[in-house]
Order: C-alpha cells, then sequence, then structure tokens
C-alpha cells in the first residue's frame, strides 16, 4: 500500500525557520516525483514544485521560485519543504503528493495526510 | 502554460446525478485531466484520469457512481445517486512537461 505520512502541524513566529516532512513507504520512492500542494485557508489548491529522489532533480512554481526550499533524502525515504523566513501568509495547509508516470511524471495518485503550518505573532 | 476552468459551486439533491465540468484552455483541448475530491477538513482522494477521447480510469476504491466523460476541450465527473458523502470540493488537475501541475479552481459540490 502506497503510503506518504507528513509530519505534525507547526506553529511559528513571523522571521522563524521551518522545514516539514514526508514520507514515502509502499513503493520504489526514488522512482516517482514528489510535488508539494499549498491549500491557504478557505483557498483552492495550489501547486509549490516537485522532486525527483533519484537524482534529487528539482522544479518550482514560477510564483513560488525563492520562497521556498524542496529537498530529499533517499535513505530516509523522505522529501522536505522548507522556509528561512516564515511570514504570516505562510499560514496554510501543505500537502505532499505523489505524480504517477515514473520520471515522466503524470497526474498526482496518492496523497499526504497534511501539515497545517501557523504563522503568527 | 495549460489552464483549467471550473464553475465555483454545484448543488443537486440527494440520489440524483450531477455532472460537474473542467476546461481546458485554448491550445490544450487534447490534454488528459484527473479529478478529485476534498471532502471538508481531509486531504484531496484521487477520483480518475479522463482522456481527450472520454476514455476514463479509476482509481483503487472508487465507487461505480463516479464516472468521466469528455466533449471538446470540456471533461465532465458524473456522480450518480448522489450520497452525503459526496459533498465535497471537486479539482481538476492537468500537467505537460513544462507545467507539472495545474489545478482548476475547484468546485464546490452541495447535496441538498
Amino acid at each position: 500500500e502506497v503510503l506518504l505520512v507528513q509530519s505534525r502541524a507547526e506553529v511559528k513566529k513571523p522571521g522563524e525557520s521551518l522545514k516539514i516532512s514526508c514520507m514515502g513507504s509502499g513503493y520504489s520512492f526514488t522512482s516517482y516525483w514528489i510535488g508539494w500542494v499549498r491549500q491557504m485557508p478557505g483557498k483552492g489548491l495550489e501547486w509549490m514544485g516537485i522532486i525527483y529522489p533519484g537524482d534529487s532533480e528539482t522544479r518550482y512554481s514560477p510564483s513560488l521560485q525563492g520562497q521556498v526550499t524542496i529537498s530529499v533524502d533517499k535513505s530516509a525515504s523522505s522529501a522536505y519543504l522548507q522556509w528561512s523566513s516564515l511570514k504570516a501568509s505562510d499560514t496554510a495547509v501543505y500537502y505532499c503528493a505523489r505524480l504517477q508516470g515514473g520520471y515522466n511524471y503524470e497526474e498526482v495518485d496518492y496523497w499526504g495526510q497534511g501539515t497545517l503550518v501557523t504563522v503568527s505573532s | 502554460q495549460p489552464v483549467l476552468t471550473q464553475s465555483s459551486s454545484a448543488s443537486a439533491s440527494l440520489g440524483s446525478s450531477v455532472k460537474l465540468s473542467c476546461t481546458l484552455g485554448s491550445g490544450h483541448s487534447t490534454y488528459i485531466i484527473a479529478w478529485y475530491q476534498q471532502q471538508p477538513g481531509k486531504a484531496p482522494r484521487y477520483l480518475m484520469r479522463v482522456d481527450s477521447g472520454g476514455s476514463y480510469n479509476k482509481g483503487s476504491g472508487v465507487p461505480d457512481r463516479f464516472s468521466g466523460s469528455t466533449s471538446g476541450a470540456d471533461r465532465y465527473l458524473t456522480i450518480s445517486n448522489l450520497q452525503s458523502e459526496d459533498e465535497a470540493d471537486y479539482y481538476c488537475e492537468t500537467w505537460d512537461s513544462h507545467t507539472p501541475v495545474v489545478f482548476g479552481g475547484g468546485t464546490k459540490l452541495t447535496v441538498l
């Protein structure tokens, strides 16, 4: 069974750093792209970026590039989303998701349970 | 990049059918799309992919009440025999070699 398990909810202050995680199991972790999707309160789904664990190739959404860093640790079957300086506008639920199709990605077929990040002074 | 347009809301009565649409933007009418269901407070769930010929392939465990179809640049999700648990937000998604993930704005379905 394919599972994506994300780290727990976080409450942070503006300016703080944060790294959240997503651990994949039940499939060959290095053979499928992993993506991160943001859902701000009451809003729709927004793609942030994807990473291919096999070689760490990363692609970012042009609107979010430079604001976050996506990384992977193959040995831990985990992908990460990182901020160096959080803003209140980063408050959202963040989902990791697997893209099917291997290196030639296709649609998202599995989702993590989501990590709520709250940024407030 | 491809653009997906969805109606913001839809409603239908318990036990009836509803057809949700997702329209591909100009120049992308042959693209495959995928449908997702997001129940309140939960993560999205993969429902199916629908291609330009109207063929659809459902994800594991998706009830037979859910089906897909196509007309030109429009991709549809039809839910038959509506149940209360079908009340949710529904998103479509597509992709290409330059843009890995594009979501539609989502349709909020209310079951009356």
